[in-house]
């Protein structure tokens, strides 16, 4: 099985801030990694597919990069609606797995 | 739209069984592979297991955690996916959530999820 680590665990931004969010995998996953927002008590909204692919309505402030077992998430100017939790996923190989996810907090 | 709503949720004991469904509408079913992922409470997501469609074999896969114990199944006609939860564990406490799951380049990744139903294995 696949590990998919994130770091940090918590990440302290302010708003107008850009927040970069990392994931790394214990094995090559390609470029099959995709990252994902949760707000509390809300479903999961995938944000990022093919590691750097915004999903639709995804805005331009979202982007992802990297390929292989680095992968990072990068939102360019954070507004209040984006501190919540991120989670990296991989669809490479069965069977998929999450990362722990990092909470984005305001500073 | 694109909607999934899950149910069948519930308390249940240990040791007991659950069907889940998670009913489908705006787009069309059974052209679609299907997920189920679940997240205990305060934890991370965990995913549950996979159905192909029909036209790809309509075969399943299973995390090692539930493999032997959940079936994942699918009606084209009804638009409905369903897990079902065999010998359930205190463990598989959680809320369920079932989305759909879209091919590219020969990989699958999840799309639209649904809002999520509690299942809750207490005695």
């Amino acid at each position: 099985e696949i590990v998919m680590t994130q770091s940090p665990a918590t990440l302290s931004v302010s708003p107008g801030e850009r927040a970069t969010l990392s994931c790394r995998a214990s094995q090559s996953v390609s470029s099959n990694l995709a990252w994902y927002q949760q707000k509390p008590g809300q479903a999961p909204r995938l944000l990022i597919y093919g590691a750097s692919t915004r999903a639709t309505g995804i805005p331009a402030r979202f982007s992802g990069s990297g390929s292989g077992t680095e992968f990072t998430l990068t939102i360019s100017s954070l507004q209040s609606e984006d501190f919540a939790v991120y989670y990296c996923q991989q669809y490479n190989n069965w069977p998929y797995s999450f990362g722990q996810g990092t909470k984005l907090e305001i500073k | 739209e694109v909607q999934l709503v899950e149910s069948g949720g519930g308390l249940v004991q240990p040791g007991r069984s659950l069907r889940l469904s998670c009913t489908a509408s705006g787009f069309t079913f059974g052209d679609y592979a299907m997920s189920w992922v679940r997240q205990a409470p305060g934890k991370g997501l965990e995913w549950v297991g996979f159905i192909r469609s029909k036209a790809y074999g309509g075969t399943t896969e299973y995390a090692a955690s539930v493999k032997g114990r959940f079936t994942i199944s699918r009606d084209d006609s009804k638009s409905i996916a369903y897990l079902q939860m065999n010998s359930l564990k205190t463990e598989d406490t959680a809320v369920y959530y079932c989305t759909t799951s879209q091919l590219v380049n020969g990989y699958y990744y999840m799309d639209v999820w649904g809002k999520g139903t509690t299942v809750t294995v207490s005695s």
